[in-house]
Order: C-alpha cells, then sequence, then structure tokens
C-alpha cells in the first residue's frame, strides 16, 4: 500500500500564477482533506471533498478551490498566488469522519 | 475562537527516559482526538488516537489520556529515542457537522544522547 501520494514535492511560483497540487488517497479511503501548513505552525484546514463534492471549507479565500474524481484522488488549485501562499500543502485520507487520517508527505510551494 | 494547543513548544529529555507532552483543547463539543508526530520536511505521520468516551488508550511505546473534565489531552512516549525527535501536533475532530481536524502549534521534542 503506497498510502497517500502527492505530486509534485516542491514547486516554485511566480506571485500572480496559478498552481494544481495532485493527491492520490490511501487505498480503501473515500475521504480528502486538503490542509496548508506555514512553516512553524500546525496544519490549517482549507476544505474536504467526499463522493466528489467539497463537503466542508475553511477560512481560505475563493482563490482556492478543488475538485474530487471518480477514483478518490484529489487536486488542490490556486490561482493568483500571494507570496503568503508559500507554504507545505498536505492532503490526508480517510475512510469516514472520525477516523484516522493519513496524511501524505506534502507539496512545498514557494512563491516569488 | 475555539482552538487546540499545546502546553509547552519544546521538549528535550534525555534518552531512554518518558516524554510526556501535552494539549489542551477549548471545544467541549469535539469527540475524537489524534496525536501526530511530523519529522522535518515530511508530512504528520499517525501516531495514536482516542475517542471522547474513553480516558486512556495505548499502542506500541504510547499512551494517550484524555481528562474531558478539564479538556486536557497528553502523549506519553516510553524509553524516548533519537528517533523519536520530532514536532508533535494534538488534532481534535469535530462533532456532527464538524469534519476537520483543528491542530495546535505543536511540541518540538529533541532527544538527548
Amino acid at each position: 500500500d503506497a498510502g497517500v501520494t502527492q505530486s509534485p514535492t516542491h514547486l516554485i511560483k511566480t506571485r500572480g500564477q496559478q498552481v494544481t497540487l495532485r493527491c492520490s488517497p490511501k487505498s480503501g479511503h473515500d475521504t480528502v482533506s486538503w490542509y496548508q501548513q506555514a512553516l512553524g505552525q500546525g496544519p490549517q484546514f482549507i476544505f474536504q471533498y467526499y463522493e466528489e463534492e467539497e463537503r466542508q471549507r475553511g477560512n481560505f479565500p475563493d482563490r482556492f478551490s478543488g475538485h474530487q474524481f471518480p477514483n478518490y484522488s484529489s487536486e488542490l488549485n490556486v490561482n493568483a498566488l500571494l507570496l503568503g501562499d508559500s507554504a507545505l500543502y498536505l492532503c490526508a485520507s480517510s475512510l469516514a469522519v472520525n477516523t484516522e487520517a493519513f496524511f501524505g508527505q506534502g507539496t512545498r510551494l514557494t512563491v516569488v | 475562537g475555539e482552538s487546540v494547543g499545546l502546553h509547552l513548544p519544546t521538549l528535550s529529555v534525555q534518552e531512554g527516559d518518558n516524554s510526556i507532552i501535552n494539549c489542551a483543547y477549548s471545544n467541549s463539543a469535539s469527540d475524537y482526538f489524534i496525536w501526530y508526530k511530523q519529522e522535518s520536511g515530511k508530512g504528520p505521520q499517525f501516531i495514536i488516537d482516542i475517542r471522547s468516551n474513553m480516558d486512556k488508550r495505548q499502542g506500541q511505546r504510547v499512551t494517550v489520556l484524555l481528562n474531558k473534565t478539564v479538556k486536557h489531552l497528553s502523549l506519553q512516549i516510553a524509553a524516548t529515542q533519537p528517533g523519536d525527535s520530532a514536532v508533535y501536533f494534538c488534532a481534535e475532530n469535530g462533532a456532527g457537522d464538524d469534519y476537520k481536524l483543528s491542530f495546535g502549534a505543536g511540541t518540538t521534542v529533541t532527544v538527548r544522547a
């Protein structure tokens, strides 16, 4: 079992550009959540996808959007990148609510 | 607003000693809690979880204690090893339609040889 996999591992983008991050959940998991982790802080919830729909959203602007595909994989899109969007973006998968959530290794996004 | 927090940002432990990492939470409606370990450059790694209907749960070398009266969570690591050096986060899952995990800022554990 490959666990949760994310791509790419590192990314450098210019302010104003758009970025797409990808996540494949752990085998058997149907729920995918995305988190943003700034340096030295705990992860902050962006949104969660279940059955190809956004089920819950955190306190992030509309520039952050996502998608879940029929195979449960997911994408995170960020438009009009700001310097403050530089962070580690984490994907977590689980089978149901209030069960073990497993994280991927993250995508380190740097906006210059 | 309500959030999960940790008592101490750093903890230095002698190899072989037991470690205790504390966490205070403020959302009394939370019914599921997880401890994660995060090593530099990696994603959080699941350590152990506990539900609100329990007050203690044991794993391999780790024990989580939950005190709902004072809204306190702790992680005990027995016989701490150099590989235990990392940042530890507690996370809570709200009840009902709140599906997200809320994390504190983390405790950095350093194991001294």
